[in-house]
Formats: C-alpha cells, sequence, structure tokens
C-alpha cells in the first residue's frame, strides 16, 4: 500500500519550455507532499512542501514563480517547471507523508533541459 | 534549516567486510530514517527509528539511534556487491518535512 506513482519518468525540453510532472496517489489520500531535487552525486534537496487546498511552502533560495505546485486533489500533485533551462537540469522526487513516522516516494523524473 | 552530515561521503570496501556510516546533527529529530537509493530511482526506506537509543537489525544491517536522538549509524556486517548504493539518512519533526543527510555512495568490490 501507499503507493506514489509520478510521471514522466524521464522528459527532455527545449530551453525556456516549461514541463509539468505529475504525483499521484494511488491508493491513500495525501494531504501532503514533498517535492525534492537531485543533483547528480548528492543528495535529495527540499524544494516545496504542498498542502492539498492551499499555497505550496517553498524552501529558502527556491524561486516560487519558477517552481509552480499545485495539490488541487488528495489524490494529485503537481510540479511545472517554468520558462526551464539547462541549469534546470536535474532528478526531481516527490513523497507523500503516510501513517505517524511513515513516507513513501515517486519513482523520480529525469529532466533535461537542451 | 537542519543539517545532517553523514560519513564518509564515500566508501569502497571488499566483500565480506564490515562497514559502519554514521549521521549527525546538531538538532533533535522524532524520528530519523535510513534509505537506499539506486541511480535513476526514488530512495526505499530501510528502517525508521524514533526512541532514543534504539537498535534495530535488519538481516545484515544494525541501524542505531543516538540517546539524544540527533545522530545515528548504519552497520553492515559482511558487505555483499548487492550492498552497492547510496545510503541516505533523513531526519523529521513528527510528519513533517523529511530532511536529508549529505549521502553515502558505497561501493562492494567483489
Amino acid at each position: 500500500g501507499a503507493v506514489v506513482s509520478q510521471h514522466p519518468s524521464w522528459v527532455i525540453c527545449k530551453s525556456g519550455t516549461s514541463v509539468k510532472i505529475e504525483c499521484r496517489s494511488l491508493d491513500f489520500q495525501a494531504t501532503t507532499m514533498f517535492w525534492y531535487r537531485q543533483f547528480p552525486k548528492q543528495s535529495l534537496m527540499l524544494m516545496a512542501t504542498s498542502n492539498e487546498g492551499s499555497k505550496a511552502t517553498y524552501e529558502q533560495g527556491v524561486e516560487k514563480d519558477k517552481f509552480l505546485i499545485n495539490h488541487a486533489s488528495l489524490t494529485l500533485s503537481t510540479l511545472t517547471v517554468t520558462s526551464a533551462h539547462p541549469e534546470d537540469s536535474s532528478f526531481y522526487i516527490c513523497s507523500a507523508s503516510v501513517g505517524t513516522y511513515g513516507y513513501t516516494f515517486g519513482s523520480g523524473t529525469r529532466l533535461t533541459v537542451v | 534549516t537542519q543539517l545532517l552530515e553523514q560519513s564518509p561521503q564515500f566508501l569502497s570496501i571488499q566483500e565480506g567486510e564490515n562497514l559502519t556510516v554514521y549521521c549527525n546533527s546538531s538538532s533533535v529529530f522524532s524520528s530519523l530514517q535510513w534509505y537506499r537509493q539506486e541511480p535513476g530511482e526514488g530512495p526505499v526506506l530501510l528502517v525508521t527509528v524514533v526512541t532514543g537509543g534504539e537498535v534495530k537489525k535488519l538481516k545484515r544491517l544494525t541501524f542505531q539511534f543516538g540517546d539524544a536522538r540527533k545522530d545515528s549509524s548504519l552497520h553492515i556486517t559482511a558487505a555483499q556487491p548487492g550492498d552497492t548504493g547510496l545510503y541516505l539518512c533523513a531526519g523529521a519533526f513528527g510528519n513533517e518535512k523529511l530532511t536529508f543527510g549529505t549521502g553515502t555512495r558505497l561501493t562492494i568490490i567483489p
């Protein structure tokens, strides 16, 4: 149980375009979801926390206008990278809190901006 | 921002050897988790520890949470090539955001 499905698994886009990444909770309701970014050979860095029906809370240094997060339902959260540039190329991972101390992670999205 | 420092950052050992990875922070966490991540995939939970001094075992892996709930260790006995991967500790306050450690990249040489 508690599976998060993340799509797409990889995407290549041209510089200046926008890309949307979706995370769906398949068998539970995700009130809170987290979005992480991971550069090669580095750890996961939290970008933002999204709560269903309210605005996302962004970590310091993360541009909220560039990384748009929407959590309109209890089963879907989306991250849109707007006006993508090569430096936005990274591995993006979503996560949902489950139970008291549990977290479940999506399989990640490899974004390459050319 | 809470920081979790892991050491060593990189570790390469022969199959059959033992190893310990450390995760240290100046913050007190309500829970601490260890994950293993393969390239191109999301992290997979290995264990969650919540009580100071707690020790949990998962086959050849032993996890310990420090008494003050600020640090943790992962000990692997008789390492195998299948243990190769990126090991991440992560701390949280209740069900709040999870802060990840700096990571330890482990390579087991056959």
